[in-house]
């Protein structure tokens, strides 16, 4: 059964830093993955996706990288801003996986100004 | 293009009711899953429908239903609520199933059981 960790659970930075949250799944077959955004008492918003056969995607300040074979993803994030601040999920559709995404806890950011 | 829309926001139903919730996918995606999402377990997959057919199923009782319907907008039932199905049901729309691709997701759903 595919499992997805992430850490750290919670990140606390001062406004500008660059940081890296960590993704881990442990079936490495998956179709994609994909990272979300979770404002409180909010809906998920997807922020990147990933197919299988792709290494990394860049969307503005943030890039997503995947190492399938090692079952790892990153998600960067350069100059972080106060609005960065949520929770950062990560999400796998496995290959013949009974479940639609399989998510991680999150990561609950802080950003400080 | 309008994104996926859940009814009702907020909801607050007591022990042994039943409660149906709506979502309406994004025009044109034609797949919509259902999550729950609880502080202690995160978010669960609870189904999935293509084209009015279940693909796929949470490990959640019976209570917990589905349907989708021909302009592939979706309800979910749960009947005799129990305390422990307090939580934020967020469902998801995509262009197909059968294809994995991108999820886009609705507000949520923030269903109360007293």
């Amino acid at each position: 059964k595919q499992e997805v960790t992430q850490i750290p659970a919670a990140l606390s930075v001062p406004e500008g830093e660059n940081l890296v949250l960590n993704c881990s799944f442990t079936d490495s077959a998956i179709y994609n993955l994909q990272w979300f955004r979770q404002d409180p008492g909010k809906g998920l918003t997807s922020l990147l996706l990933i197919q299988s056969s792709q290494r990394e995607q860049t969307s503005g300040r943030l890039n997503a990288s995947l190492d399938k074979s090692s079952g790892r993803s990153t998600l960067y994030i350069a100059a972080s801003q106060p609005g960065d601040s949520a929770t950062y999920l990560c999400a796998v559709i496995t290959q013949g996986g009974s479940e639609k995404l399989v998510f991680g806890k999150g990561t609950k950011l802080t950003v400080n100004p | 293009k309008a994104g996926v829309t859940q009814t009702p926001r907020y909801l607050i139903k007591t022990r042994g009711q039943q409660v149906t919730l709506s979502c309406s996918p994004i025009s044109g995606h034609r797949s919509v899953s259902w999550y729950q999402q609880t502080p202690g377990q995160g978010l669960q997959f609870l189904f999935e429908y293509f084209s009015e057919t279940q693909r796929n199923k949470g490990n959640f009782p019976g209570r917990f239903s589905g349907r989708q319907f021909s302009n592939s907008r979706s309800e979910m039932n749960v009947s005799t609520l129990e305390l422990g199905d307090s939580a934020l049901y967020l469902c998801a729309s995509s262009l197909a199933a059968g294809v994995p691709d991108e999820q886009f997701f609705g507000p949520g759903t923030r269903l109360t059981v007293l």
